[in-house]
């Protein structure tokens, strides 16, 4: 199936530490975008990175993606207690992974 | 815009009965998505349109299960007869473009209770 998997299941890091988690992928992709859940909500958006792209930033995210791999990684720097979320990537036809969910302690 | 509109919010039902989702896309959006999300299963596709026509329905778990877009602002899921094992948060989701070339919008999903 065209899905993801995130890794690690959880993560749990103090305030101020970085973040990171992976998505592994078995097709060919055009783009793979990242998004995170806060409990109980839908999903939103945090970037996009296409096929011939290595390295993308928004703010405290980073994401790389290694094509030869098939895989990419998202980082957040300096996390913040309101980083606690699940975060998921998805790609082609938009089926999502299990997720790695984030818990970071104040 | 207002975003993805989902109705109910809430939905607490007995078993047997019939259950209606509803979903406004964002306006101008071409692709909507229908996501089924629990504990057990994760987050799951259930079917995708584009320009309301059903592009994929591999997730819809059995012939209960029926969806519908009449026009590009409205969608429909159908559960008739629901089960316990329904219960789930569904999650409507639109973009412009897919593929996944684009940004999915959520809406903030219907909680279903079946009993």
């Amino acid at each position: 199936s065209q899905q993801g998997e995130e890794d690690p299941q959880a993560l749990s890091i103090q305030e101020g530490e970085n973040a990171t988690m992976n998505c592994s992928y078995k097709t060919s992709i055009n783009n793979l975008q990242w998004y995170r859940q806060n409990s109980g909500r839908g999903l939103v958006h945090l970037i996009l990175i296409r096929s011939n792209e290595r390295e993308k930033h928004s703010g405290r995210l980073r994401v790389t993606l290694d094509t030869s791999k098939k895989s990419s990684s998202l980082l957040i720097t300096a996390s913040r207690a309101a980083d606690t979320a699940s975060y998921f990537c998805a790609f082609n036809d938009m089926r999502f992974g299990a997720g790695t969910r984030l818990t970071v302690k104040p | 815009d207002a975003g993805v509109i989902q109705s109910p919010r809430h939905e607490v039902t007995e078993m047997g009965q019939e259950v209606t989702l509803r979903c406004k896309p964002i306006s101008g959006h071409d692709y909507l998505f229908w996501y089924r999300q629990t504990m057990m299963r994760g987050l799951e596709l259930l079917i995708y349109f584009n320009n309301n026509v059903p592009i994929d329905d591999s997730g819809m778990p059995e012939d209960r299960f029926s969806a519908k877009m009449p026009n590009a602002s409205f969608s429909t899921l159908k559960i008739q007869p629901s089960e316990p094992r329904d219960s789930a948060v569904y999650f409507c989701a639109s973009s412009l473009g897919g593929g996944g070339n684009n940004e999915q919008f959520f809406g903030p999903g219907t909680r279903l209770t079946v009993l």
